[in-house]
């Protein structure tokens, strides 16, 4: 089994409906953290959670919202879709300050 | 400003052909150095951490290396199965992104058979 899964791995929305992604581990790791990958912009960092009780904003964290369930889970919610929305999101763990960070496969995510 | 430049933006090689991808980066004190391979619609692959000037590491045909102000990451007779976006990212010992991750864009590699 994968130890960094996402789901859905695909889906699509119409402006203004809310969603939500979810990212769950079986790692270990404290540090979770939700990404989004645009063509020719890169992976942008949208919020990052250092435990169940710590959470963070990162670059782009406008319209989006997260929730740390618990250690192993952790959830990115748009609350109104909107199509500039449309992109791939990752969701990445790591363990303790300064180490690796390891990717979940990812949902694409279009906003029609 | 924390900050990572990938160039080329996309390399074409034949199979047998080697090369070296670069990473330049402006980091307020450098904590890591990161390469991940990604293949489309998939995740990012770690594959290496370097932390320190002079590093090197080393994974069949591929090395990275790593200078005060850039690394690379040589590929020695790529194959076609080496094709992928190659990400390089940075990890800050301070300032306001300190410990997270700063990508690059990427370079997209592709080896003809």
């Amino acid at each position: 089994d994968a130890d960094v899964t996402q789901t859905p791995r695909n889906r699509i929305t119409k402006t203004g409906k809310r969603i939500m992604l979810e990212c769950s581990q079986t790692k270990g790791h404290d540090r979770m953290y939700w990404y989004r990958q645009d063509p020719g912009l890169g992976l942008r960092l949208i919020y990052y959670s250092f435990d169940v009780k710590d959470i963070n904003k990162g670059e782009i964290s406008d319209g989006y919202s997260v929730s740390r369930q618990a250690q192993a889970k952790f959830s990115l919610s748009l609350e109104s879709a909107i199509p500039n929305q449309t992109a791939l999101y990752f969701c990445a763990t790591s363990f303790g300050g300064g180490s690796t960070q390891y990717f979940g496969p990812g949902t694409r995510l279009t906003v029609l | 400003e924390d900050q990572v430049t990938q160039s080329p933006e996309a390399l074409r090689l034949q199979e047998g052909e080697s090369s070296s991808l670069n990473c330049s980066y402006t980091v307020s004190g450098l904590r890591g150095l990161f390469w991940y391979r990604q293949d489309p619609g998939k995740g990012p692959e770690f594959l290496f951490t370097l932390y320190s000037a002079g590093e090197e590491k080393e994974k069949e045909r591929l090395k990275a290396t790593l200078t005060k102000k850039e690394s690379f990451l040589h590929i020695t007779a790529p194959k076609p199965e080496d094709s992928a976006t190659y990400l390089c990212a940075v990890q800050a010992k301070y300032g306001g992104s300190q410990g997270n991750l700063i990508f690059g864009k990427g370079t997209k590699l592709s080896v003809k058979p």
